[in-house]
């Protein structure tokens, strides 16, 4: 069993739609990321979270330590949102550990 | 302010070769961080320095290694390079632990 699990691993939108990604993790964690990517390859972190909830713009993370979880919202999603997003959680190494990623494609 | 640049973008190398990778963090930024992606893999880390010294190391033979320059620049070799290295090599840096990350667009390294 991987040690970080993402769902949905695909996952398509229409332009406007509220979407959610899951990441569960089975190991003790100072911090865990959220990154993008797109075609391309290039990756931009996205937030970095040890707990509660953080907002970027139109992009909300929340992590439970309790639960081993966290979320990343997109509310109003948009064609341009349309990328691989990467949990990954740092278990107080620097040693990132990733999840398989999450396609999202959203359609005009 | 400059990102995390890395050179160079592409490189296609035949099996036995060695290759190096260069990584130039942003400025003032002192850890800097490698990682391997593969479809097969995915994103897997490589190896991590700080201030010239490796603080940790994946899963991956001796083929594969790295140093840091006292400017934080960083370069990783793979030395007898096989098929199976063709990957996307990312760094990334940090000012320090449990700070976030800034990644460079990768180097797409082909072996032939």
């Amino acid at each position: 069993k991987n040690e970080v699990e993402q769902s949905p691993q695909n996952l398509t939108a229409q332009e406007g739609e509220f979407i959610t990604i899951n990441c569960s993790y089975s190991v003790g964690i100072s911090a865990l990321h959220w990154l993008q990517q797109h075609p391309g390859g290039g990756i931009v972190s996205l937030f970095m979270l040890s707990s509660g909830k953080k907002k970027h713009g139109r992009l909300i993370a929340t992590i439970n330590i309790q639960e081993k979880h966290s979320s990343l919202h997109i509310t109003a999603s948009h064609p341009r949102d349309s990328a691989v997003y990467i949990c990954a959680v740092a278990p107080g190494t620097d040693k990132l550990i990733f999840g398989t990623g999450t396609r999202l494609q959203v359609f005009p | 302010k400059a990102g995390v640049t890395q050179t160079p973008r592409y490189l296609i190398k035949t099996r036995g070769q060695q290759v190096t990778l260069s990584c130039s963090p942003i400025s003032g930024h002192r850890s800097v961080s490698w990682y391997q992606q593969t479809p097969g893999q995915g994103l897997q880390f490589l190896f991590e320095y700080f201030s010239e010294t490796q603080r940790n190391k994946g899963n991956f033979p001796g083929r594969f290694s790295g140093r840091q320059f006292s400017n934080s620049r960083s370069e990783m070799n793979v030395s007898t390079l096989e098929l199976g290295d063709s990957a996307l090599y990312l760094c990334a840096s940090s000012e320090a632990r449990n700070y976030g990350y800034t990644f460079g667009s990768g180097t797409r390294l082909t072996v032939v």
